[in-house]
């Protein structure tokens, strides 16, 4: 069974463009979330997605926005990039939330740097 | 606010020798759920545990073993006999109940286990 996927895997941006991450989840997995890791910060939630719903949402500018589609893929985008963007972006999927128990799987990220 | 806290930032152990990392959390919650997860270089997060605040029990999974007190929000992580392999920063998480899938990460103890 194939695990998260995630693509781009590397991404240099220039400040001021924006930027579009892509999350494939396991296959049958309808959850999707997404977190930022900085130095500095550590690792920050950003949101959750089900069933195409936004779900949760972490503590982010509006200039970080994402979607699902119907079939549980998701795109995270993040527009007038800026230095403090650079960062590694992981995706996890699990079943379904409405369950703790149903545990997260993480993809290996995308890296992003901008210049 | 929940919070999660590992204090050491680093640890350096020679191969063989037993080593606990250190969790301690807060929440106003009474039943939320405990996480570790490890992150080898490749950067994708690997699933180690998870434990809800109800079950006190300690777990043991070869190596590894888990002891979570209640009375200290404490959730600390050892590992027997460490190995090379073991290399990586491990990191403890705190999630609410209530089918929210937002994890709040401590800031990862990178631990180094020398040959």
């Amino acid at each position: 069974k194939a695990g998260v996927t995630q693509t781009p895997r590397y991404l240099i941006k220039t400040r001021g463009q924006q930027v579009t991450l892509s999350c494939s989840p396991i296959s049958g997995h309808r959850s999707v979330s997404w977190y930022q890791q900085t130095p500095g910060q550590g690792l920050q939630f950003l949101f959750e997605y089900f069933s195409e719903t936004q779900r949760n949402k972490g503590n982010f500018p509006g200039r970080f926005s994402g979607r699902q589609f119907s079939n549980s893929r998701s795109e995270m985008n993040v527009s007038t990039l800026e230095l403090g963007d650079s960062a590694l972006y992981l995706c996890a999927s699990s079943l379904a939330p409405g369950g703790i128990s149903y545990e997260q799987y993480f993809g290996p990220g995308t890296r992003l740097t901008v210049t | 606010a929940q919070k999660v806290t590992q204090a050491q930032t680093e640890i350096s152990v020679v191969e063989k020798e037993d080593v606990t990392l250190d969790c301690v959390y807060e929440t106003r919650d009474t039943t939320y759920y405990l996480f570790w997860y490890k992150q080898p270089p490749s950067g994708e997060l690997v699933f180690l545990i998870r434990r809800n605040s109800f079950d006190e029990q300690n777990e043991i999974s070869g190596r590894y073993s888990w002891n979570f007190q209640k009375s200290t929000s404490s959730f600390n992580f050892t590992i027997t006999a460490s190995q090379v392999v073991d290399s990586a920063v491990y990191f403890c998480a705190l999630s609410e109940a209530g089918g929210a899938q937002k994890l709040v990460f401590g800031q990862g103890t990178r631990l180094t286990i020398n040959p």
